[in-house]
């Protein structure tokens, strides 16, 4: 019944590491976003794909790298994790596709703590 | 640049009204998205407007002047579980969602 599911959903790791979030909906929606908000509570884009094609890449480290196997799922790479890394991540989808305005419908959040 | 101003913060009264304001200086615009985000939450949609005028819906409200670049969430008849940060967000003209910083709403019995 979930929308937009993400895990996991607590992920605790030391620097250096590296690890993955994955993210699947089950809308039917085209587009795909991962969003890092970090303590200030700042929404930011990090990346958005369409129909499993990267159309949003805003700066960010290359250590993020995003896949979409397919337009339900777009899951987070992130490697050699940082301090500065910790934040909640949330993956995101809409129906938008450059030409309409569909709002977005969020996953819960993953919650990077890094040690 | 482009810019979304929103208040950080604000405090009500549980059952008055209150009105959270949202300013914008984008390339372009192409509507405007208001989300709520609970604590420890995902942001979840409340309410779109591109033309000029007040969306009612329930207890919350929304205006938009795109003349003057600015908007309002407007929420009557508060209730403790309104507590919550409020998102402005406008989606300029190449339709990329540009986000506030939000304001964090402390409602009080």
């Amino acid at each position: 019944d979930t929308a937009v599911s993400q895990t996991p959903k607590y992920l605790v790791t030391q620097m250096g590491n590296d690890k993955s979030i994955k993210c699947e909906q089950n809308l039917g929606h085209d587009t795909m976003y991962w969003y890092k908000q970090d303590s200030k509570k700042f929404l930011k884009i990090m990346f958005s794909y369409n129909n499993k094609e990267l159309i949003i890449n805003e700066t960010v480290p290359n250590r993020f790298s995003p896949k979409s196997p397919d337009k339900a799922h777009l899951n987070l790479h992130i490697n050699s994790l940082e301090l500065g890394d910790s934040a909640v991540y949330f993956c995101a989808s809409s129906q938008a596709t450059g030409h309409s305005n569909q709002p977005q419908h969020f996953g819960d959040g993953t919650r990077l703590s890094i040690l | 640049g482009q810019n979304i101003d929103q208040p950080t913060e604000m405090t009500a009264t549980e059952g008055a009204i209150v009105q959270i304001n949202c300013t914008y200086q984008t390339s372009g615009f192409n509507g405007l998205f208001w989300y709520q985000q609970h604590a420890g939450e995902a942001p979840t949609f409340l309410s779109y407007n591109v033309l000029d005028g007040l969306e009612e819906k329930g207890r919350f409200s929304s205006f938009l002047s795109r003349s003057k670049g600015y908007s309002y969430l407007l929420l009557k008849e508060l209730q403790m579980k309104d507590s919550a940060s409020y998102l402005c967000a406008v989606t300029d003209s190449n339709y990329q969602l540009i986000w506030g910083a939000g304001t964090k709403l402390i409602i009080k019995p």
